[in-house]
């Protein structure tokens, strides 16, 4: 069965800093995608960034960028130059296909990233 | 372009109870799909509905059920509610073109169960 990991609950860093959130996944699939999504305090899931499994190249987005390892299983998310705005919970999700040919998220616990001022 | 958008917000309900939440799915999406996320949870899929019919379906019981309409909009009820039911209700919706892979999902701002 395909799992989500995210190994840090909480995470703090200083405005303008760079920090990393962790996130391991476990498949037997070949192509899939990979998602990292902010929910701030006023609960909406927001879209932060994606990458297609077949992709050898890291997704950026802005000042958002993964470091895709797909031997390890490892999809890991940077943040650069930190702002309080960045503060949110943030999920990994994996695309798991269904039967029926389109497919379902499979969430980890989410890390809660608070940037400090 | 209009996003997701979920109606109610907030809801109250007594255990035994019945609901109904709703959402208007992202301009152009022919597909949505409902989760659940538990207070300090990460999202927990209950179904997908594409074309007016479920087209996969999570780890939740029958008391869970949808509907989507003509124009891509969706129902979630549950029945017989119990205290674990409470919890934020999030729709997705993505648009399944007619050969290969769902689009990203796109979340609206979610329901806030409570069951009393």
């Amino acid at each position: 069965a395909q799992t989500v990991t995210q190994s840090q609950p909480e995470m703090s860093v200083q405005e303008a800093e760079t920090v990393t959130l962790s996130c391991t996944y476990d498949t037997s699939e070949s192509n899939y995608y990979l998602f990292w999504y902010k929910q701030p305090p006023s609960r909406q899931m927001i879209l932060v960034i994606r990458q297609e499994a077949y992709k050898q190249q890291n997704a950026t987005e802005n000042r958002f960028s993964v470091n895709f390892q797909k031997a390890a299983k490892s999809f890991s998310l940077k943040i650069s130059d930190s702002q309080l705005g960045d503060t949110a919970m943030y999920f990994c999700a994996f695309m798991k296909h269904l039967t029926s040919g389109t497919y379902k998220y499979i969430f980890g616990t989410g890390t809660r990233l608070k940037v400090l001022a | 372009e209009t996003g997701v958008t979920q109606s109610p917000t907030h809801l109250i309900k007594t255990r035994g109870q019945q609901v109904t939440l709703r959402c208007s799915s992202q301009s152009g999406h022919n597909t949505v799909s409902w989760y659940q996320q538990a207070l300090g949870q990460g999202p927990q899929f209950i179904f997908q509905y594409y074309r007016e019919e479920e087209n996969g379906r999570g780890n939740f019981p029958p008391r869970f059920s949808g509907l989507q309409f003509p124009n891509y909009s969706s129902e979630l009820n549950v029945n017989a509610l119990e205290l674990d039911d409470s919890a934020l209700y999030l729709c997705a919706s993505s648009l399944t073109p007619r050969t290969g892979l769902t689009d990203t999902q796109y979340f609206g701002p979610g329901t806030r169960l409570t069951v009393l």
